[in-house]
């Protein structure tokens, strides 16, 4: 079993769509959680990390960690066409260095 | 502020020959790693180098192998180039203890 679980989609929705992408993860020693996005031939880049259980919200991107149920989700509101990409989960232990990456979700916004 | 760059962009090798492939961490980051991401399997962790030392591996032959420089750049070395080993290598950056990297574009890597 991976340590990162995430559906591959490809997942595609019409502009001003809200869109849920998710997560599990069985290592109960993560603490930090991650959201990456990746655009065609660019290396990933940050878009969220949030500590523990809980909500964190910036502006249209909310990312929820369930630990009880080892579940991590990124919400877009109002989605773009530019939100078009590939979104992947990550988890990281307490003191530990090593982001462990789930497979990455393909995304598209259709106008 | 430079982000991570990574050289080449592209590089197309021969099975059975060695690549290498650079990296420049953000200015101050003494932390580098390096991912493969092969179509379809996600990123997938290869090696983490900091201050000089190699101080994780991930589950790969080693013949993947690389190395820190005083200034904090890093190379990862691939021996005996196979098929499989085409995919998009990153290289990301921190500042160690950092809760996230900073990736640089990736170097595709064909074996033909």
């Amino acid at each position: 079993q991976k340590e990162v679980e995430q559906d591959p989609g490809p997942l595609s929705v019409p502009e001003g769509a809200i869109v849920s992408l998710n997560c599990t993860y069985s290592n109960s020693a993560f603490q930090y959680f991650m959201w990456y996005r990746q655009y065609s031939r660019k290396g990933p880049e940050l878009l969220m990390y949030t500590y523990s259980s809980g909500n964190k919200e910036d502006g249209r991107f909310t990312a929820q960690v369930d630990k009880s149920s080892k579940y991590i989700s990124l919400f877009i509101r109002d989605s773009q066409p530019s939100d078009s990409a590939t979104y992947l989960c990550a988890g990281k232990g307490q003191g530990a260095q090593k982001l462990v990456f789930g497979q990455g979700t393909r995304l598209t916004i259709n106008p | 502020e430079a982000g991570v760059t990574q050289s080449p962009t592209h590089l197309i090798k021969t099975r059975g020959q060695q690549a290498t492939l650079r990296c420049s961490p953000i200015s101050g980051h003494t932390s580098v790693y390096w991912y493969q991401q092969a179509l379809g399997l996600g990123l997938q962790f290869l090696l983490w180098y900091d201050e000089g030392e190699e101080r994780n591996r991930g589950n790969f032959p080693p013949r993947f192998s690389g190395r820190q420089f005083p200034n904090y750049s890093s190379e990862l070395n691939v021996n005996a180039l196979e098929l499989e080993d085409s995919a998009l290598y990153l290289c990301a950056s921190s500042l160690f203890g950092d809760y996230g990297y900073t990736f640089g574009s990736g170097t595709r890597l064909t074996v033909v």
